[in-house]
C-alpha cells in the first residue's frame, strides 16, 4: 500500500493549458516537499511546505498544503513544454522522506 | 554551485555479478541517504547515514546489499550478488543537518546510477 498516492500517474496536455496534480495520504506529516525529475537524472525540489493551509508560489506553479497536513496540490498556469517531467511529492516523516509514486507530465508544443 | 557527485552514472553487469556505487555529498553534509527507484516508481530509502554511522537500515536487503560512510564523507553501496530484479536507479542524497523526527531537511539528489542487470 502506498503511503502518499499521487493523481494521475499519467498526463498529457497542450501547450498553454492548465493543470493540478494531488498529493493524498491518509497520514499527517510534518513537511511534505515536492519534486521535479527528468529522464536519467536525480529529483530537484521545487518546494518545501510545513504549515497547515500553507501555500507556496513559483512562478506558473503553485503548491498548497491541506490543512491537516495530510494532503497536497501542485497547480501549474499555462504549461510549457520545458514543464515535461516527473513530478514527485514527498513527505517528512519520522525524519525520513516518504515518496509519491509521481506524475509524469508530458506538455506537447 | 555544490552538488552531490555519484559514479558511475550508467553500470550494466551480469546476474550473480558484484557491483559498487559510488557518492560524494556537498560539503559538511552530516547526513547522506541511498535510494532505490524502479522505473515508473518513487525512490524508496535503503540507508540512512548520520556521519559515518547507520541511522536506518530497515530497507535494506542485507543478504546482498552493503553500504558503508567510513569517515564520513563519501559513502559506496556494494550489491553482491546481483539480481535481475535489482536493476533500477540508485540515488544518493545528501542534507545538511540531522534528520531528526520533525526535520524539514532539504535532500539534495545526485545524478544516480543506472544499474542494469542482465
Amino acid at each position: 500500500t502506498q503511503l502518499l498516492e499521487q493523481s494521475p500517474q499519467f498526463l498529457s496536455i497542450q501547450e498553454g493549458e492548465n493543470l493540478t496534480v494531488y498529493c493524498n495520504s491518509s497520514s499527517v506529516f510534518s513537511s511534505l516537499q515536492w519534486y521535479r525529475q527528468e529522464p536519467g537524472e536525480g529529483p530537484v525540489l521545487l518546494v518545501t511546505v510545513v504549515t497547515g493551509g500553507e501555500v507556496k508560489k513559483l512562478k506558473r506553479l503553485t503548491f498548497q498544503f491541506g490543512d491537516a497536513r495530510k494532503d497536497s496540490s501542485l497547480h501549474i498556469t499555462a504549461a510549457q513544454p520545458g514543464d515535461t517531467g516527473l513530478y514527485l511529492c514527498a513527505g517528512g516523516k519520522g525524519g525520513k522522506l516518504i515518496f509519491g509514486q509521481g506524475t509524469e507530465l508530458s506538455v506537447k508544443p | 554551485e555544490a552538488e552531490v557527485a555519484q559514479s558511475p552514472r550508467y553500470k550494466i553487469t551480469e546476474k550473480s555479478q558484484a557491483v559498487a556505487f559510488w557518492c560524494d555529498p556537498i560539503s559538511g553534509h552530516a547526513t547522506l541517504y541511498w535510494y532505490r527507484q524502479i522505473l515508473g516508481q518513487g525512490p524508496e530509502l535503503l540507508v540512512q547515514f548520520q556521519d559515518e554511522s547507520v541511522v536506518d537500515d530497515s530497507q535494506l536487503p542485507k543478504d546482498r546489499f552493503s553500504a558503508e560512510r567510513l569517515k564520513g564523507v563519501d559513502s559506496t553501496l556494494k550489491i553482491q550478488p546481483a539480481e535481475l530484479g535489482d536493476s533500477a536507479m540508485y540515488l544518493c542524497a545528501s542534507s545538511i543537518l540531522s534528520g531528526g523526527a520533525w526535520s524539514t531537511d532539504t535532500q539534495y539528489f545526485g545524478p544516480g546510477t543506472r544499474l542494469t542487470v542482465l
